[in-house]
């Protein structure tokens, strides 16, 4: 089992502020992604990245991969109320072995 | 309508008996999987299949099992359900050659 570990588990801020959400494993992969997932909802995938070091930025999202493929951040600037989710990485080391991480409860409080 | 659909939403049921979770797609992926959340696990694979009939096992598949005699339907059987089989499952779908896996909205089964 590649285990993925995400810290924090719960994390409540105010609007405004800025967070760090973190993915580790012992393990290496050949891509990871993240994705958020909303109450009664299933999860929607956010990026992907495949390189050591990359790093990719959606709107006010900054996802890295670390150098050794082995872990990853996502980092939001400025949080709004509509980024409350659970938030899930998951490392792909196989064509369809992908692993997830326990997750991040994210909640901005307006 | 179109896109990935789960039925029923909700179930309850008892230990030992027989409990069928569907899966539809409209988007002719020949790719579907089948995943469990529960707290403190993330998802886990159950089962996923690469085309029509042609199946394999994932990271928990104990307990399932799974068929695909259309591409456009991957149904998961609990024959026997059992408490610890009480979660929320959930089924994806993706093309050959893409990363990105779409998730259906989840089925939560509770069993008794």
């Amino acid at each position: 089992t590649q285990l993925l570990e995400q810290s924090p588990q719960f994390l409540s801020i105010q609007e405004g502020e800025n967070l760090t959400v973190y993915c580790n494993s012992s393990s290496v992969f050949s891509s990871l992604q993240w994705y958020r997932q909303e109450p009664g909802e299933g999860p929607v995938l956010l990026v992907t990245v495949v390189t050591g070091g990359e790093v990719k930025k959606l709107k006010r999202l900054t996802f890295q991969f670390g150098d050794a493929r082995k872990d990853s951040s996502l980092h939001i600037t400025a949080a709004q109320p509509g980024d409350t989710g659970l938030y899930l990485c998951a490392g792909k080391t196989g064509a369809n072995n992908l692993f997830f991480g326990t997750g991040t409860r994210l909640t901005v409080i307006p | 309508d179109a896109g990935i659909t789960q039925s029923p939403r909700y179930k309850i049921t008892e230990t030992g008996r027989q409990v069928t979770l569907m899966c539809h797609q409209t988007w002719s992926h020949s790719y579907m999987f089948w995943y469990r959340q529960d707290l403190g696990h993330g998802l886990r694979l159950i089962y996923y299949s690469a085309a029509a009939d042609i199946t394999d096992k994932g990271e928990v598949p104990d307990g399932y099992v799974v068929s695909r005699s259309k591409t456009e339907n991957f149904p998961l059987t609990l024959e026997s359900a059992t408490r610890s089989q009480t979660s929320v499952y959930f089924c994806a779908s993706r093309a050959p050659g893409l990363r990105t896996k779409f998730f259906g909205p989840g089925t939560r089964l509770t069993v008794l």
